[in-house]
């Protein structure tokens, strides 16, 4: 099977501007879950969907949203982007259900912010 | 708040050298733990959870509920074990993964 596929892989952005991060998950996969990794704080859980609905929410302002389409694909958006919002954006793919799943990861997308 | 602590950034050991990368989080019910790992220029991946009790690459962890602990050891570390390693929780039902901040291990040889 194909692995998590994120684009684009990278993007360079100017404070204010939008953008918007792709995600395709693995076939047969209906949970996708995005963090944010940055050196400062780690990675951290934005939010996680599951049959086009959001299941899990991490403690993430009003700014980034996500949203997933039927055939399991996410995207996630940031809306007036500040610099603090550089960082690499990983994806991450799990059957779905109830439970802790094995996720697996995409390559990420850096988003830089200047 | 749910919280994964690892406290070494950085782990220095000899191949040949036993391995123990320490992992603790705070109490919260029944915990489902994993441990992941990231290789040089390679995706973040699932090394081993903690209810499979299985030994991946010589790797096992137990889970220590009365010390809220969940360390992974290697008895014999092999150069090809250098990479950085994080211990996440479950939390919340579904996906959401608290990770630690990760320990780089590094094998000398």
């Amino acid at each position: 099977k194909a692995g998590v596929t994120q684009t684009p892989r990278y993007l360079i952005k100017t404070r204010g501007q939008q953008v918007t991060l792709s995600c395709s998950p693995i076939s047969g996969h209906r949970s996708v879950s995005w963090y944010q990794q940055t050196p400062g704080q780690g990675l951290q859980f934005l939010f996680e969907y599951f049959s086009e609905t959001q299941r899990n929410k991490g403690n993430f302002p009003g700014r980034f949203s996500g949203r997933q389409f039927s055939n399991s694909r996410s995207e996630m958006n940031v809306s007036t982007l500040e610099l603090g919002d550089s960082a690499l954006y990983l994806c991450a793919s799990s059957p779905g259900g109830q439970g802790a799943y094995e996720q697996y990861f995409g390559p990420g997308t850096r988003l830089t912010v200047t | 708040a749910q919280r994964v602590t690892q406290p070494e950034k950085l782990l220095s050991v000899f191949k040949g050298a036993p391995v123990e990368l320490k992992c603790n989080y705070s109490y919260s019910g029944s915990p489902e733990l994993f441990w992941y790992v990231q290789y040089s220029r390679q995706r973040l991946q699932l090394l081993l959870r903690h209810i499979s009790r299985e030994s991946i690459k010589g790797f096992t962890a137990d889970l220590n509920k009365g010390e809220t602990s969940f360390h992974l050891k290697k008895p014999f570390a092999q150069e090809e074990d250098s990479a950085m390693y994080y211990c996440a929780r479950s939390t919340g039902g579904g996906n959401k993964l608290t990770f630690g901040t990760g320990t780089q291990l590094k094998v000398e040889l």
